[in-house]
């Protein structure tokens, strides 16, 4: 079974900074897709950024960029030049090549502060 | 832009009352998801939907949930006798493509 991991519940950084937060997960798929959702307080479920895993460059959407290392079977998420509207939960999610459903971590709480 | 939508967005309910949470995926759309959350823990997987029929359920979906498309455009989750436990956000997701786009979820609070 696929699992996914995220090893940071909470973070903080300035506004301007750059941040990184981690995402490990486990699979034997070779066909698979990656994707980071940001979880404001409203709690609506917004996607960020997403990954396919047979596309070697790593995506990157304005200020938001991810490290894919498919043999360690890692995905960070960058947020550079962070802002105020940054701050939220952010899940990492696996999806299957031969399902559909999204398999979440467990999420990162992140800050950022004036 | 098109996004999904759900009603209501909070529900309150007795414990062992039926609830009907419902959801309008983008319209285009052909692959259909329901998930929960617990506060403060991650989101979980319930049922998939595809072509009229579940695709995929996990262990959660047990015999109390059922799920349905009744007419084209909307797509319900039904707890038949809910329980203290059932207490969650309850997210709607539709699929073109790729990307799953969540609708703002419903929360369901029994009592």
């Amino acid at each position: 079974a696929q699992t996914v991991t995220q090893s940071q519940p909470e973070m903080s950084v300035q506004e301007a900074e750059t941040v990184t937060l981690s995402c490990t997960y486990d699979t034997s798929e070779s066909n698979y897709y990656l994707f980071w959702y940001k979880q404001p307080p409203s709690r609506q479920m917004i996607l960020v950024i997403r990954q396919e895993a047979y596309k070697q460059q790593n995506a990157t959407e304005n200020r938001f960029s991810v490290n894919f290392q498919k043999a360690a079977k890692s995905f960070s998420l960058k947020i550079s030049d962070s802002q105020l509207g940054d701050t939220a939960m952010y899940f990492c999610a696996f999806m299957g090549g031969s399902q559909g459903n999204l398999i979440f971590g467990k999420g990162t709480k992140l800050s950022v502060k004036p | 832009e098109p996004e999904v939508t759900q009603t209501p967005s909070h529900q309150v309910t007795q414990m062992g009352q039926e609830v009907i949470l419902r959801c309008v995926p983008i319209s285009n759309h052909l692959y259909f998801y329901w998930y929960r959350q617990i506060l403060g823990q991650k989101v979980e997987f319930l049922v998939s939907f595809y072509n009229n029929e579940i695709s995929e359920k996990s262990e959660i979906f047990d015999d109390q949930f059922s799920v349905e498309r009744p007419d084209g455009s909307n797509f319900t989750l039904k707890i038949r006798s809910t329980k203290l436990e059932d207490s969650a956000m309850y997210f709607c997701a539709s699929r073109g493509r790729l990307v799953q786009y969540f609708g703002p979820g419903t929360r369901l609070t029994v009592t």
